[in-house]
């Protein structure tokens, strides 16, 4: 079963604006990652951050991570309408296979 | 930077044929692929794990003769989807992983059953 949750279903912003999503998972992680998804297309890795890890930026990407929470947000600054996709998290566990998360549509309007 | 491949990039098959995808690591050899099917507008869900030279392992609810799974060789696992319905219909989506641990996906293949 999916493990994570992401919110918001959906979002939609103007371009400029910065854009925040939300993931919550349930069980222990050695680690955490984004990936980006064009409409049907391959995953695009953004960004893995470790359990020891409370933050990660790269680029205008910055991915918090509260293990005591069990969540991790992903946050995409002065969005641009190539931004428009969806954005999954993704957990991994010792045996390497992933965990996705339901998925946030992200849609950035010029 | 690796690359994992998929072919082909989309099929469109007749209820009740077989289809095979298949998985390639073009530029490193992966002992471990996941394989993941992705209905539309939802997530990824692991289908299994295809060990090379041995059996793959399978996910929960996923019909282990329905999707035959071979990792024959370092670099190709392929993905038969016996008597096809139109309710496997979906996006599938191979991962593989380095010896530095790192985690490549292929591009997907697009099933449609008639």
């Amino acid at each position: 079963s999916q493990q994570g949750e992401e919110d918001p279903q959906a979002l939609s912003i103007q371009e400029g604006e910065n854009a925040t999503m939300n993931c919550s998972y349930k069980t222990s992680i050695n680690n955490l990652q984004w990936y980006r998804q064009n409409s049907g297309r391959g995953l695009v890795h953004l960004i893995l951050i470790r359990s020891n890890e409370r933050e990660k930026h790269s680029g205008r990407l910055r991915v918090t991570l509260d293990t005591s929470k069990k969540s991790s947000s992903l946050l995409i600054t002065a969005s641009r309408a190539a931004d428009t996709a969806s954005y999954f998290c993704a957990t991994g566990g010792s045996a390497r296979q992933l965990t996705f998360g339901s998925g946030t549509q992200l849609t950035v309007l010029p | 930077g690796a690359v994992v491949s998929q072919h082909p990039s989309w099929v469109i098959c007749k209820s009740g044929t077989s289809v095979k995808i298949e998985c390639r690591s073009l530029d490193f050899q992966a002992t471990t692929m996941f394989w993941y099917r992705q209905f539309p507008k939802q997530s990824l869900m692991l289908m299994a794990t295809s060990n090379e030279g041995s059996k793959a392992t399978y996910e929960q609810g996923v019909e282990k003769d329905k999707f035959l799974i071979n990792h024959a060789s370092l670099t190709l696992s392929t993905l038969t989807v016996t008597s096809a319905h139109p309710e496997d219909s979906s996006f599938y989506i191979c991962s593989a992983w380095t010896e530095a641990y790192e985690q490549y996906f292929g591009p997907g293949t697009r099933l449609t059953v008639t």
